[in-house]
């Protein structure tokens, strides 16, 4: 089974403070997704990674970074939090090809920005 | 560009009742298709895709799915619903083809079961 593993699944941070959220998948899998999850609003992509250290943005990369320095770790990086980033991040992976498109997702991260 | 419109918000069933869910897509060409389930406090799982062939597509959970390219529709069904139904499910769509490895969600509707 595929596997993506979400370092946290609560995190509380203080406006301006950096914050890195991790997301490690064990599948070798090219494709790495990060999304932000709102009530109503659904998934919204912020940044996606076809390959290590390749990166393209989503439809919400503004306030966001991303790292991609292995094939199986992509970071999601806050460089000065603010209280509009609370929200859930999910990651997801897919293999680039014959996968049609299949995203597997970790568990989350609940980031609360005070 | 892709889309999807899931009409509904929110949805109440009693447990044993039928369940159907609705999705509307917007794409130039046969698009792939997925519903997502998601449980409180968790990440997505998937419950059944479509790529090609036969329309009607099953899934896990016993949940089931028929794609009407007539009606750009992608809607899921269940004949019965348990309690442990209740979830947040979502329906998206990919691009078929090419480089476009991105998925499009909708909105989501949640799944209210009574007992």
């Amino acid at each position: 089974d595929v596997k993506v593993t979400q370092s946290s699944r609560y995190l509380v941070k203080r406006t301006g403070e950096k914050v890195f959220l991790e997301c490690v998948q064990d599948m070798d899998h090219e494709n790495m997704f990060w999304y932000r999850q709102d009530p109503g609003l659904g998934l919204r992509l912020i940044y996606f990674s076809y390959d290590v250290k390749m990166k393209e943005k989503g439809d919400i990369p503004e306030g966001y970074s991303v790292s991609r320095e292995k094939k199986e770790r992509f970071s999601l990086i806050l460089e000065s939090a603010s209280t509009n980033q609370t929200s859930m991040y999910l990651c997801a992976s897919s293999r680039r090809r014959e996968s049609k498109n299949i995203q597997y997702f970790g568990a989350g991260t609940r980031l609360s920005v005070l | 560009a892709q889309s999807v419109t899931q009409p509904d918000i929110h949805i109440t069933v009693s447990e044993g009742a039928s369940l159907e869910l609705r999705c509307n897509y917007s794409y130039g060409a046969t698009p792939y298709l997925f519903w997502y389930v998601q449980s409180p406090g968790q990440g997505l799982q998937l419950l059944l895709k479509y790529f090609s062939g036969d329309t009607l597509v099953q899934g896990i959970k016993g949940f089931e799915a028929e794609f009407k390219r007539s009606q750009s529709s992608f809607n899921l069904r269940k004949p019965s619903v348990h309690w442990s139904d209740a979830a947040e499910y979502f329906c998206a769509v990919g691009a078929s083809g090419g480089s476009n490895y991105k998925l499009t969600f909708g909105k989501g509707t949640l799944l209210t079961v009574n007992p």
